[in-house]
């Protein structure tokens, strides 16, 4: 059981828009910055988004990320068949147990 | 370019110890906290250890404390990951992964070494 919450799946046509939620608590995203990975088939993460809307060099615009309370979104434009990957938001929780926490991750399939 | 390659998974019996390496290069290793991660087969990604650039700060998961044993050798520019009394739900492909600016990402990873736990 994660720690944040993310739909298992998502599926939209290429070129449409979808949108991940990943839902936590005030321990962790709603005072916390969030993070957004992308993992392709049989590779490693890699950071989408952090500082909950913020990309780094070289990510698309089509990846946004935004924050509201205790919950955050990663959205997708433009979907290409090539965003078929499993995404997963993050941050930090700053409970007992505390350190970095992720969502249990969402399969976005191109139909 | 940055790069994180982890090395010495394999197979373990249960119970036993192992002890992985993440070598690092393309960046000032000494000034950067890293941490490990593992994602079990199928699974998510759960994080594991952290470890500040002096390694004066570590942190451990409770699924790890006091099995698992994280240290790094600046002047190796080395990150290592000591597994002792190894279950079979320790079984994943363990990522070494570098602390972004930010505090909150991370925002380089390895390509993983995977540690199965089996007799």
């Amino acid at each position: 059981q994660s720690v944040l919450t993310q739909p298992p799946s998502v599926s939209a046509a290429p070129g449409q828009k979808v949108t991940i939620s990943c839902s936590g608590s005030s321990s962790n995203i709603g005072n916390n910055y969030v993070s957004w990975y992308q993992q392709l088939p049989g590779t490693a993460p890699k950071l989408l988004i952090y500082d909950n809307n913020k990309r780094p060099s070289g990510i698309p615009d089509r990846f946004s990320g935004s924050k509201s309370g205790t919950s955050a979104t990663l959205d997708i434009t433009g979907l290409q068949t090539g965003d078929e990957a499993d995404y997963y938001c993050g941050t930090w929780d700053t409970s007992l147990s505390g350190g970095p926490v992720f969502g249990g991750g969402t399969q976005l399939t191109v139909l | 370019e940055v790069q994180l390659v982890e090395s010495g998974g394999g197979l373990v019996q249960p119970g036993g110890s192992l002890r992985l390496s993440c070598a690092a290069s393309g960046f000032t290793f000494s000034t950067y906290s890293i941490n490990w991660v593992r994602q079990a087969p199928g699974k998510g990604l759960e994080w594991l250890s952290y470890i500040s650039p002096s390694s004066n700060t570590i942190y451990y998961a409770d699924s790890v404390k006091g099995r698992f044993t994280i240290s790094r050798d600046n002047a190796k520019n080395s990150l290592y990951l000591q597994m002792n009394s190894l279950r079979d739900e320790d079984t994943a492909v363990y990522y070494c992964a570098r602390r972004g600016y930010s505090g909150y990402e991370f925002d380089y990873w390895g390509q993983g070494t995977l540690v199965t736990v089996s007799s």
